[in-house]
């Protein structure tokens, strides 16, 4: 049974940097492609970034792009995002996710934490 | 990128009543090759991580009521509840897994009227 657990979030300034990271178990980390997916307050789910099993390949969200950075350690089964110059609509509860099929990114998300909140306030 | 479009926004559908989500992509995110369309439909409730009910567009997940089905192909898609049980209050989205940014449509509230 694959499991999730996000950590790292908390309150920060605009402007500011933040990281989350993501421990994964239940499941061969290093065989999957893995998520970040965000929720605004009152608003719907968005999807901010994929990155492949091996960490070779990355895409983001126009909204994150050049801004958030996601990698992995597959030596500590361990998912990160990196956030930099962070805005006040960065304010949202932050899943980390999985396909749940090894390989590739193409397929639906089978597999979510609980997720960790983030907080962009002055 | 390939944008997600649902309607409605919300819904109020009677107990035992059938509630449709419609799901709308700027794009086909139907794959020739394999003929498969990737698209998902997803169970969103408060304070609980998203759950997958409806992969490939049709495709039941394990354990998912088999009142949930989903429909269509190419660019057009629909989830339908045939039978809303009070558990089935929730927000749902409908996601593109065809090409990066994976985007989901905006959410559909589903309430009892």
């Amino acid at each position: 049974q694959a499991h999730l657990v996000e950590s790292g979030g908390g309150v920060v300034q605009p402007g500011r940097s933040l990281s989350l990271s993501c421990v994964a178990s239940g499941f061969t980390f290093s065989s999957y492609a893995m998520f970040w997916v965000r929720q605004a307050p009152g608003k719907g789910l968005e999807w901010v970034a994929v990155i492949s099993y091996d960490g070779s390949k990355k895409y983001y969200a126009d909204s994150v792009k050049g801004r958030f950075t996601i990698s992995r350690d597959n030596s500590w089964n361990t998912l990160y995002l990196q956030m930099s110059s962070l805005r006040v609509e960065d304010t949202a509860v932050y899943y980390c996710a999985s396909p749940g099929h090894s390989g590739d990114y193409y397929y639906p998300i089978d597999w979510w934490g609980q997720g960790t909140l983030v907080t962009v306030s002055s | 990128d390939i944008v997600m479009t649902q309607s409605p926004d919300s819904l109020a559908v009677s107990l035992g009543e059938r509630a449709t989500i419609n799901c709308r992509s700027s794009q086909s995110v139907l794959y020739s090759s394999n003929n498969k369309n990737y698209l998902a439909w997803y169970q969103h409730k408060p304070g609980q991580p998203p759950k997958v009910l409806i992969s490939w567009a049709s495709t039941r997940e394990s354990g998912v009521p088999d009142r949930f089905s989903g429909s269509g192909s190419g660019t057009d898609f629909t989830l339908t509840i045939s039978s809303l049980q009070a558990e089935d209050v929730a927000f749902y989205y409908c996601q593109q897994y065809y090409g990066t940014p994976q985007m989901f449509g905006q959410g559909t509230k589903v309430e009892i009227k």
